[in-house]
């Protein structure tokens, strides 16, 4: 079935380091990728998304590009801040709609140093 | 809009013991979904509906949870006989069918003793 994997954590970063969470996928169909963020004490939120192969998403300085031929969604940040600690999620829309239910990934704890 | 409310936040009660958690989507929102998150994991498919029809079901679910969305708008999930197993916390979210993007609430954290 389709499934999601990322690399594991904790991951500790000084401040203004390069950041990469790396995520891959296995699917049917052609789904739609997103990352989701989880700050402390907050539920859930969408950071950036792709629907097709080659998109990037990109939000708060975060991208992430759609890669098909090696059916990755990697997220990177080009220098971090003590505000992004937090859960990000790869996650991906299973089945033929950009719609249908939402898999997750288990998750990679992300703290930066100051 | 206040975002996606659950009801209620925080639930301790006994093995054998039933429970109910209370779902309200943002209010435009057809698609509603429900997982389930333990600590250290990230969140697991349970099921979710489209308007008031639930279009799946997670086949990891046992028969003693259900879920229901009688008007299409609020939603509820029982689960019947808990066990120990049955703790962790359970997300709501919602969604317009035509966006993969879920807006989740708070969640409804379960303990079984």
């Amino acid at each position: 079935g389709d499934s999601v994997t990322q690399m594991e954590g904790p991951v500790t970063l000084s401040e203004e380091a390069f950041l990469t969470i790396n995520c891959t996928y296995t699917a049917t169909g052609y789904p739609s990728l997103f990352w989701y963020v989880q700050y402390p004490g907050e539920g859930l939120q969408l950071l950036l998304k792709a629907t097709k192969a080659d998109d990037k998403g990109s939000n708060k300085g975060f991208e992430a590009t759609y890669r098909k031929e090696t059916t990755s969604f990697h997220l990177e940040k080009g220098s971090v801040q003590v505000s992004d600690s937090a859960v990000y999620f790869c996650a991906l829309s299973a089945g033929y709609s950009s719609a249908s239910k939402i898999i997750f990934g288990s998750g990679t704890r992300l703290s930066i140093r100051p | 809009d206040t975002g996606v409310s659950q009801n209620p936040r925080h639930k301790i009660t006994k093995r054998g013991q039933n429970v109910t958690f209370r779902c309200d989507p943002i209010s435009e929102h057809n698609r509603l979904y429900w997982y389930r998150q333990t600590l250290g994991q990230g969140p697991e498919f349970l099921t979710y509906f489209q308007n008031e029809a639930q279009l799946e079901k997670s086949r990891l679910l046992s028969d003693r949870f259900s879920a229901e969305r009688p008007k299409g708008s609020f939603s509820t999930l029982e689960i019947q006989r808990t066990e120990q197993g049955d703790s962790a916390m359970y997300l709501c979210a919602s969604s317009l069918s035509t966006s993969g993007e879920l807006f989740f609430g708070e969640g409804s954290r379960l303990t079984v003793l």
